[in-house]
């Protein structure tokens, strides 16, 4: 598959486990963001890295860590959650933050913490 | 601080009836300002964006920065245009978005 992919698709966790969720981009971009999307809340950013510098922690809790090993593949770590937690996580890319508006967003992991 | 408001969270129309989905927005410099949407089982993607000047699918925006909006329009609804529609606002290396409106076309 082209474009930016995402997985797992879907993930129920407990709050005492640790998971990753994982993107991979094949666009061949250098920026590459996590967001959190809810119900009846819009679209948060959370992370962001440019040329695997994290840019930007929109004031994340620290349950949930980032990683960017190289341009094309994005990590979130997770760790000890809450219920509210649960939602859609998307990952997108662009060809750096300066073009931020035009994001290629995958299709998203749905996360459901029990 | 930049924050988009989409004030409507749905809209239903007829087939071939005018729609305009509404966001304002606010933010001190010059920002871009940016529509996606998101079609029923598929990815977000973006639609157009102000820049551009251009008409996808049918559908313009105009920004308009005396009253800081950026609706979207499209004179005759088509039943494929049915799906999710955030305007985002670009700044400071970042998106934010809007909450969202669905919209519906019926036949």
């Amino acid at each position: 598959e082209t474009g930016v992919t995402q997985t797992p698709r879907h993930l129920v966790m407990g709050m005492t486990n640790k998971k990753s969720l994982k993107c991979e981009q094949h666009l061949g971009h250098n920026a590459m963001y996590w967001y959190k999307q809810s119900a009846k809340k819009p679209l948060e950013l959370m992370f962001v890295y440019n040329f695997k510098e994290q840019t930007e922690n929109n004031s994340v809790p620290s349950r949930f860590s980032p990683e960017c090993p190289n341009s094309s593949h994005l990590f979130l770590h997770l760790h000890t959650l809450q219920p509210e937690d649960s939602a859609l996580y998307l990952c997108a890319s662009s060809q750096d933050t300066q073009g931020q508006g035009r994001q290629y967003f995958g299709p998203g992991t749905r996360l459901t913490v029990t | 601080a930049q924050r988009v408001t989409q004030p409507e969270k749905l809209l239903s129309v007829f087939k071939g009836a005018p729609v305009e989905l509404k966001c304002n927005y606010s933010y001190s410099g010059s920002p871009e300002l940016f529509w996606y949407v998101q079609y029923s089982r598929q990815r977000l993607q973006l639609l157009l964006r102000h820049i551009s000047r251009e008409s996808i699918k049918g559908f313009t925006a105009d920004l308009n920065k005396g009253e800081t909006s950026f609706h979207l329009k499209k004179p005759f609804a088509q039943e494929e245009d049915s799906a999710m529609y955030y305007c985002a606002l670009g700044a400071n290396s970042k998106l934010t978005f809007g909450k969202g409106i669905t919209l519906s076309v019926r036949p």
